[in-house]
């Protein structure tokens, strides 16, 4: 059974260009979560989407966008990057809609921004 | 506002040295609390999810248990090969958002 892909792995992007990240969850699972780890702030969550909506939201601005298609793939975007928003960027996914459930982790897109 | 806080923030063993990792939560309504392995440069490896207070669960090593405010990951006689970063994180609001704490660097010498 294929665990969380995530895509690409690596990317270098400059400052004020955008970014889109994929993400496919583990077959039959419906439950997206995307999070951020840095060395200084560790793992901190982006946003949760299940079903296509969006029902979790992290304390980060609005230009960190996402969402999930029909077919529960997930997409993360960030706009206008900054240098701070270098960083592993993790999605996970479940087979619940809420708990009792485990949450399984992708490898990461490693993202640098220059 | 939930808290996750985990200590040590880095841990030294000899091979074979038993030793144990403290999680402490402050958190309204519990709904599960994660543990995870990471590697560098990898995504976290589920290890447990424990649900209430008491449950205790092993893998290999490797055993967590739950109270009220806290968890512990037990490695009895460790390996070079678990040395790696050990997080854990609750789950307390509906859906599957996770609070995490800041890890355990583990290093096992040979």
């Amino acid at each position: 059974k294929a665990g969380v892909t995530q895509t690409p792995r690596y990317l270098i992007k400059t400052r004020g260009q955008q970014v889109t990240l994929s993400c496919s969850p583990i077959s039959g699972h419906r439950s997206v979560s995307w999070y951020q780890q840095t060395p200084g702030q560790g793992l901190q969550f982006l946003f949760e989407y299940f079903s296509e909506t969006q029902r979790n939201k992290g304390n980060f601005p609005g230009r960190f966008s996402g969402r999930q298609f029909s077919n529960s793939r997930s997409e993360m975007n960030v706009s206008t990057l900054e240098l701070g928003d270098s960083a592993l960027y993790l999605c996970a996914s479940s087979g619940s809609s809420s708990g009792g459930n485990t949450i399984y982790f992708g490898e990461g897109s490693w993202l640098t921004v220059v | 506002e939930d808290q996750v806080t985990q200590s040590p923030e880095a841990l030294r063993l000899q091979e074979g040295e038993s030793s144990s990792l403290n999680c402490s939560y402050t958190v309204s309504g519990l709904r599960g609390l994660f543990w995870y392995r990471q590697d560098p440069g990898k995504g976290p490896e589920f290890l447990f999810t424990l649900y209430s207070a008491g449950e205790e669960k092993e893998k290999e090593r490797l055993k967590a248990t739950l109270t009220k405010k806290e968890s512990f990951l037990h490695i009895t006689a460790p390996k070079p090969e678990d040395s790696a970063t050990y997080l854990c994180a609750v789950q307390v609001a509906a859906g599957n958002k996770l609070t995490f704490g800041g890890g355990t660097r583990v290093l096992v010498k040979p």
